[in-house]
């Protein structure tokens, strides 16, 4: 079966940092790109960055540049995605989404079903 | 950074009707347009991607269409699991920057 399967929920206080997961299965995990959008309660959604599993090469928005790390396992075919500084704005849920490619044209057609983390003190 | 705008940001439909939501991008995207759908507390689905192309499994009476600016989600005829909120992005550059959402509740 084809899915992303991200870990649990998350509480954490102003400062510290969260390391979401993604596994991937049913698919070659190495041959499409690891996306994380987030989106607080009540909002759109916002791409954060990307990461190539294969390569391990990354690219991050610039809101997100230097608190953002994005890395994997390939041995377990797992993306993860670790925010530092957090901070009360930071509260929503992460989504992790695979990158798909058409004539040169990016979209997403996997999603993970979300990992809330919350940031309180 | 590409800034994403959609309209309306809301909209009352019944079963049947044909819906229509616009998406605009503040420069040209040419083709690099993707629409999806979310429901509350799910993840997003895509629906079309590249502007026009149907994501395989999803129903034909959705449609996409434009290039450039200008882009359009259409629903030809709305079934009760279509209430939802719809969003648009781009792919032409990164930040792949997400419209702000397009909310369609029942009349």
């Amino acid at each position: 079966q084809v899915q992303l399967v991200q870990s649990g929920a998350e509480v954490k206080k102003p400062g510290a940092s969260v390391k979401v997961s993604c596994k991937a299965s049913g698919y070659t995990f190495t041959s499409y790109d690891i996306n994380w959008v987030r989106q607080a309660t009540g909002q759109g959604l916002e791409w954060m960055g990307w990461m190539n599993p294969n390569s391990g090469n990354t690219g991050y928005a610039q809101k997100f540049q230097g608190r953002v790390t994005m890395t994997r396992n390939t041995s377990i075919s797992t993306a993860y995605m670790e925010l530092s500084s957090l901070r009360s704005e930071d509260t929503a849920v992460y989504y992790c989404a695979r990158g798909s490619l058409y004539w040169g044209s990016r979209y997403f057609d996997l999603w993970g079903r979300g990992t809330l983390v919350t940031v309180s003190s | 950074d590409i800034q994403m705008t959609q309209s309306p940001s809301s909209l009352s439909a019944s079963v049947g009707d044909r819906v229509t939501i616009t998406c605009r991008a503040s420069q040209s995207i040419s083709s690099y347009l993707n629409w999806y759908q979310q429901k509350p507390g799910k993840a997003p689905k895509l629906l079309i991607y590249a502007a026009s192309s149907l994501q395989s499994g999803v129903p034909s009476r959705f449609s996409g269409s434009g290039s450039g600016t200008d882009f359009t989600l259409t629903i030809s005829s709305l079934q009760p699991e279509d209430f939802a909120t719809y969003y648009c992005q781009q792919s032409y550059s990164t930040p792949g920057a997400f419209g702000p959402g397009t909310k369609v509740d029942i009349k």
